[in-house]
């Protein structure tokens, strides 16, 4: 099973500025990592496909990088719409996994 | 516009039996993948299981493998979960999710709002 570890567990961070949340991932998978936002009370949605790839419709401040074991999600200009937990994910074998979640809270 | 929508959800006993169904629209159905993830309250994301499009192959997590049975029915467009063995911590908020394959990965790009199934004593 591919674990993936995501840090921090837990942001607090102000309007405007950037954060960066990390995705590791115990092997190899190459750019086959994906970001999702969960906001309180509703459910997941698609930011970044294929490490780097925005969604549709996702807002230009998101985006991704990384590849292999180490994963990256920039947020520029942080919005308080934007408190959410975020988690990473993958599939190039089964099981498929996601990480514990990083939860930004907004000051 | 892609929408899915769960039901069946509810309480039930331990060892108890649930099938949750999951109506999809706005695309395509036949031509997806499609898959079940849970959240448990307060916790992150589990998947649970992922069925092909032509519903040739299914995968289950370890924690559902042989208790738990995904099938589709394309002339309905819905999306099953037949549970059964039911234990306390297969409680938890139920989401379905379209699949999209390519690159040798899948990823979910719709989900459901969700249902919640409560397994209790």
């Amino acid at each position: 099973e591919i674990v993936l570890t995501q840090s921090p567990d837990f942001q607090s961070v102000t309007p405007n500025e950037k954060v960066t949340i990390t995705c590791r991932a115990s092997q190899n998978i190459d750019s086959s990592l994906y970001w999702y936002q969960q906001r309180p009370d509703q459910s997941p949605k698609l930011l970044i496909k294929y490490a780097s790839q925005s969604f549709s419709g996702v807002p230009s401040r998101f985006s991704g990088s990384g590849s292999g074991t180490e994963f990256t999600l920039t947020i520029n200009g942080l919005e308080a719409e934007d408190a959410a937990t975020y988690y990473c994910h993958q599939s190039t074998g089964f099981p498929i996994t996601f990480g514990q979640g990083t939860r930004l809270e907004i000051k | 516009q892609v929408q899915l929508v769960e039901s069946g959800g509810g309480v039930v006993q331990t060892g108890g039996s649930l099938r949750l169904s999951c109506a999809a629209s706005g695309f395509t159905f036949s031509r997806y993948g499609m898959n079940w993830v849970r959240q448990a309250p307060g916790r992150g994301l589990e998947w649970v299981a992922i069925i092909w499009h032509d519903g040739s192959n299914k995968y289950y997590g370890d924690s559902v493998k042989g208790r738990f049975t995904i099938s589709r029915d394309d002339s309905k467009n819905i999306l099953y979960l037949q549970m059964n063995s039911l234990r306390a911590d297969d409680t938890a908020v139920y989401y379905c999710a379209r699949d999209v394959a390519g690159r040798g990965s899948h990823y979910f790009d719709y989900w459901g709002q969700g249902i919640l199934v409560t397994v209790s004593s």
